[in-house]
């Protein structure tokens, strides 16, 4: 009974590759992220999705597309991999409408682009 | 704009000593969110505390201790008779309804608790 999960855990591909990564959340929350981690630890947002329409675009390339099939879900699909895209995403969920709005996270996905 | 300062880049202990951990945050909200979120060597993201900016009262849960200044914009994370088991990167995040409640992370600290 997992409340956020992504898959895969681990991903490994080479350059130019594309690549998904899934996340699905049973919590019953209203809105959805992806964060990034690089190897040096930091975290930043990429994208939000509230109700499955798009809320926060960070200036991410648009390599990287997100898709929300509905409120349980959030996609990120990334076109034509660099180097630098290896780090660790997250994928978060949240109840944005409400007074408990705190982010719960997926495990991760650790991204390896040779 | 929102920015989360975590000035400790790596805190050494020994078991059963007490430790702070400082976030000093800066924000142009009048309402917003502080939060501190723990992430263990196994990598995943553990959710700690939230604190709304309405609410300066400090917060006790077994070991770990909150002490949320606005005065001087801080959210320190204290934690009494360290374990090992705490050794950990430590994040402080803001949030805001302005930003779409997206987080805003520090950088982290980084907490070595040795036996």
């Amino acid at each position: 009974d997992t409340a956020v999960s992504q898959t895969p855990k681990y991903l490994v591909t080479q350059m130019g590759n594309d690549k998904s990564i899934k996340c699905e959340q049973n919590l019953g929350h209203d809105t959805m992220y992806w964060y990034k981690q690089d190897s040096k630890k930091f975290l930043k947002i990429m994208f939000s999705y509230n109700n499955k329409e798009l809320i926060i675009n960070e200036t991410v390339p648009n390599r990287f597309s997100p898709k929300s099939p509905d409120k349980a879900h959030l996609n990120l699909h990334i076109n034509s991999l660099e180097l630098g895209d290896s780090a660790v995403y997250f994928c978060a969920s949240s109840q944005v409408r409400g007074p408990y709005n705190e982010q719960f996270f997926g495990p991760g996905t650790r991204l390896t682009v040779l | 704009a929102q920015k989360v300062t975590q000035a400790q880049t790596e805190i050494s202990v020994v078991e059963k000593e007490d430790v702070t951990l400082d976030c000093v945050y800066e924000t142009r909200d009048t309402t917003y969110y502080l939060f501190w979120y723990k992430q263990p060597p196994s990598g995943e993201l553990v959710f700690l505390i939230r604190r709304n900016s309405f609410d300066e009262q400090n917060e006790i849960s077994g070991r770990y201790s909150w002490n949320f200044q606005k005065s001087t914009s801080s959210f320190n994370f204290t934690i009494t008779a360290s374990q090992v088991v705490d050794s950990a990167v430590y994040f402080c995040a803001l949030s805001s309804n302005t930003g779409f409640q997206k987080l805003v992370f520090g950088t982290g600290t980084r907490l070595l608790v040795s036996p």
